[in-house]
């Protein structure tokens, strides 16, 4: 069974910690996507990857980045945590430049105190 | 700008009943569109996908959706819902290549006995 995996279901930091968020993906994509969901806003693009270390801007990257060292590995890094980055985290994958299905992890809710 | 409208917030409807759920879109070409299904507490999942050809697409679950490009809208309908049929439904559209996928806001969907 394919498999997006996102290392923690629910994560608690505190303001102006640096953060990671770990994907690993087991289908040989060769690309990635860091999505948020806030309710009423639906799903929001962060980051994604097109391969090995290449990254794109999506349409929130503020207090983002990210790192993609290993095909199967994209990490969402937030370098100071703020409350307002408290939210449910998506990690997708798809395969190849016209195959937009998307494979999504379970999520990872995090919290900011 | 693409962009997507899920009119409907919740839409609650008796278990057996027969459910339309509404998907406008924007985009300046030929869309791929999407409807993906996440239950509670879960990640995404594909229902379906349009590309090209036959507008009237089917998808896993019993789920069916048509594509009306006079409407730009791409409608998710099941003849009869089952109590596991509750959850939030998103629409989404993206273009060719690389283009990114945007999503809309989510619909709610209960089902009652």
């Amino acid at each position: 069974d394919v498999k997006v995996t996102q290392s923690s279901r629910y994560l608690v930091k505190r303001t102006g910690e640096k953060v990671f968020l770990e994907c690993v993906q087991d289908m040989d994509h060769e690309n990635m996507f860091w999505y948020r969901q806030d309710p009423g806003l639906g799903l929001r693009l962060i980051y994604f990857s097109y391969d090995v270390k290449m990254k794109e801007k999506g349409d929130i990257p503020e207090g983002y980045s990210v790192s993609r060292e290993k095909k199967e590995r994209f990490s969402l890094i937030l370098e100071s945590a703020s409350t307002n980055q408290t939210s449910m985290y998506l990690c997708a994958s798809s395969s190849g430049q016209n195959s937009y299905g998307y494979t999504f992890g379970s999520g990872t809710r995090l919290t900011v105190v | 700008a693409q962009s997507v409208t899920q009119p409907d917030i919740h839409i609650t409807v008796s278990e057996g009943a027969s459910l339309e759920l509404r998907c406008n879109y924007s985009y300046g070409a030929t869309p791929y569109l999407f409807w993906y299904v996440q239950s509670p507490g879960q990640g995404l999942q594909l229902l379906l996908k349009y590309f090209s050809g036959d507008t009237l697409v089917q998808g896993i679950k019993g789920f069916e959706a048509e594509f009306k490009r006079s409407q730009s809208s791409f409608n998710l309908r099941k003849p009869s819902v089952h109590w596991s049929d509750a959850a939030e439904y998103f629409c989404a559209v993206g273009g060719g290549g690389y283009q990114k996928v945007t999503f809309g806001t989510g619909t709610k969907l209960q089902v009652i006995p």
